[in-house]
């Protein structure tokens, strides 16, 4: 059974901070990372992929790729209360469906 | 705008009652896939397709069906042996070659409750 993990928070931060957000997974056959954010009551929102190691940066946001330790994280520079969602890790094996981790919720207090 | 539209946004159903939710897409996506989602879980995968015609049981398949007649249509009918049927059930699609390599787009859920 292929996994993804994560922690389910929530994780608090104040405005301006930096949010780590974590993920591992159990399969060291996997290509594809995703970062998707869920408003409440709203459908997901891809923000970030990866399929390398290292890191990728798009505006606030930068993902991290480690296969070897089987962790991919995401990192939000200048936390913005708008940022107060659900933040889901996915992978994709040699297959043509994503897992998911449950998510983790994060509130940026003002 | 290309996207994936989902119907109805919210769907009561009663106690033995089949009922179908549509999801439609126009981004020329081959495979097409339905999660459920309970409160503080992940999206759990019920049925996917990869081609018209063709469909896949995902991990909680039981007390669902689906139909992939055409490349831009893929209801889901939730079935009276659904026990627990109530929770928000999300479309999604990818694009054939390399499939979810690159994502998937989501449609805007349908929240369902059973009376």
């Amino acid at each position: 059974q292929k996994e993804v993990e994560q922690n389910s928070g929530p994780l608090s931060v104040p405005e301006g901070a930096i949010a780590s957000l974590n993920c591992t997974y159990s399969d060291r056959g996997s290509q594809s990372f995703f970062w998707y954010r869920q408003y409440s009551g709203k459908s997901p929102e891809l923000i970030m992929s990866i399929y390398s190691n290292g890191d990728k940066e798009d505006g606030r946001f930068t993902a991290q790729l480690n296969k070897a330790s089987q962790y991919v994280s995401l990192l939000i520079r200048d936390s913005q209360p708008s940022d107060s969602a659900t933040y889901l890790c996915a992978v994709n094996w040699y297959g043509n469906k994503l897992v998911f981790g449950a998510g983790t919720i994060l509130r940026v207090k003002s | 705008d290309g996207g994936i539209t989902q119907s109805p946004k919210y769907l009561f159903r009663k106690e033995g009652q089949n009922v179908t939710l549509s999801c439609e897409q126009n981004l020329n996506h081959d495979a097409m896939y339905w999660y459920r989602q309970d409160p503080g879980q992940g999206l759990r995968l019920i049925y996917y397709s990869q081609i018209v015609n063709d469909f896949q049981k995902g991990d909680i398949a039981e007390g669902y069906s689906v139909s992939r007649e055409k490349k831009e249509s893929f209801p889901l009918t939730v079935t009276s042996a659904q026990k627990n049927p109530t929770a928000f059930y999300l479309c999604a699609s990818s694009p054939g070659q390399g499939g979810p390599r690159y994502g998937y787009t989501f449609g805007s859920g349908t929240r369902l409750t059973v009376v």
